[in-house]
């Protein structure tokens, strides 16, 4: 069945970029049905998203993220990737990503196991 | 944005028990709201989309119901695995946004 597994750098330095990629396996990130998503979730907190690409490249991202984040696809790879821009304390997370399936009913229906971010010196 | 809020944010239940947990948006979101179940250390995990539909493989002890601004996810009978935390979320429009959860422990 179809899995999706975050990768990337456990610690990042205040002021650096995170980034962090979403493998898709057992099925094509380039079905025209689904959005491809990170989420994130800081420690004892809830559920903050993040943004979201389809497979045209077009993108959606949370206001008070847009200016530092950016989501990219690469198809030929089945992979989508997230970059968050001068990071702080405060980006210090689990980030997951995220499958929505979005033809006439909407919802995500799959998701990563997430991997913690820490950001420090 | 739309804001969801969720009460109670904690609840203390016994096996056995019907627990009712509500959802309301700042806005309509019409029926586009999903039910996630969220164990520590694990990712969240769907169990209802589009108000009151049971995703595949989730017991059908779990529903929800609602519409527009006012929704509600009800357990029939509280099962030992259910002990969890419990998020809303919309679907209607960008950003999407999530309820800040609903803890369940055990009484």
């Amino acid at each position: 069945q179809v899995q999706l597994q975050e990768s990337g750098p456990g610690l990042v330095k205040p002021g650096q970029t995170l980034s962090l990629t979403c493998t898709v396996s057992g099925g094509s990130i380039g079905s025209g049905s689904y959005y491809w998503t990170w989420i994130r979730q800081p420690a004892g907190k809830g559920l903050e998203w993040i943004g979201r690409i389809y497979t045209t490249g077009r993108t959606n991202y949370d206001y008070s993220l847009k200016s530092r984040a950016s989501i990219s696809i690469d198809t030929s790879k089945n992979q989508f990737s997230l970059n968050l821009s001068s990071v702080t304390a405060a980006d210090t997370a689990v980030y997951y990503c995220a499958r929505e399936y979005w033809e006439q009913l909407v919802y995500f229906d799959l998701w990563g196991r997430g991997t913690l971010v820490t950001v420090s010196s | 944005d739309i804001q969801m809020t969720q009460s109670p944010s904690s609840l203390s239940a016994s096996v056995g028990d019907r627990v009712t947990i509500s959802c309301r948006a700042s806005q309509t979101v019409s029926s586009d709201l999903s039910w996630f179940q969220q164990k520590p250390g694990k990712a969240p995990k769907l169990l209802i989309f589009a108000t009151s539909n049971l995703q595949s493989g989730v017991p059908s002890r779990f529903s929800g119901s609602g519409t527009g601004t006012d929704f509600t996810l009800t357990i029939s009978s509280l099962q030992p695995e259910d002990f969890a935390t419990y998020y809303c979320q919309q679907s209607y429009s960008t950003p999407r946004t999530f309820g800040q959860g609903t803890k369940v422990d055990i009484k």
